[in-house]
């Protein structure tokens, strides 16, 4: 069965660089959640989309922003690199309830995650 | 503000022992409860699913629990196996999950 896409899994940059995570969720999902895992942390809400509108907005930095494309996949732009945002990016998915009119609150399938190290 | 509980943070049991793994939450409007698996340094295995009128979901040797009254949840891991080692994580939400720490499963030959 298809699963939850993430890209880069593993990236490197240096303090006040950029970085880019690609989501590509599982098909005929319509909903897109980012966690972010400190070390020895458990997973923190970032950001959701539904249907390509943010629909929830969690402890996500000003300096972080994404969007959802019509294809469905997300990306979570990442500027102003600091040490602290050394982690582990999850993208989750969720599928399209029939009849909703609101974004899914069925089964999130998570992705391998990201790996980002900030030198 | 939701807080998320595990209990306990660490386990060890032999190999063939049933368990019992605990999460509690402060607040009883939550929408679903998700049970996780997590092995070192990788991604989030979903392994139950139970919606807030649901009481309990089954799948193979795992049973989970959900008494939204108490604000708690079991999760029943019946003859565990050393493949049963890693992390398990509980997570309650309207949609974005709020995530307990976890509690560190090893399972011994």
């Amino acid at each position: 069965a298809a699963g939850v896409i993430q890209s880069p899994r593993h990236l490197i940059k240096e303090k006040r660089e950029t970085a880019t995570l690609k989501c590509y969720p599982i098909p005929r999902h319509d909903t897109v959640y980012w966690y972010q895992q400190g070390p020895g942390q458990d997973p923190q809400f970032l950001i959701s989309f539904y249907e390509k509108m943010q629909s929830d907005k969690g402890s996500i930095p000003d300096r972080f922003s994404a969007q959802q494309f019509s294809d469905y996949h997300s990306e979570l732009n990442m500027s102003s690199l600091e040490l602290g945002d050394s982690a582990l990016y999850f993208c989750a998915s969720s599928p399209r309830r029939q009849g909703a009119i609101s974004p899914s609150t069925d089964t999130q399938y998570f992705g391998p995650g990201t790996r980002l190290t900030v030198l | 503000k939701q807080e998320v509980t595990q209990i306990p943070a660490a386990l060890s049991v032999p190999e063939g022992e049933n368990l019992v793994l605990n999460c509690s939450f402060t607040d009883s409007a939550i929408y679903n409860l998700q049970w996780f698996r997590q092995d070192p340094g990788k991604g989030l295995t979903s392994l139950l699913l139970i919606q807030s009128s649901q009481r309990e979901q089954t799948s193979g040797r795992l049973n989970a629990s959900l008494d939204k009254s108490s604000g708690r949840s079991t999760l029943y891991i019946a003859a565990s196996q050393p493949g049963d080692s890693a992390t398990y994580l509980c997570a309650v939400g309207w949609g974005n999950l709020i995530f307990g720490k976890g509690t560190k499963l090893s399972v011994k030959p």
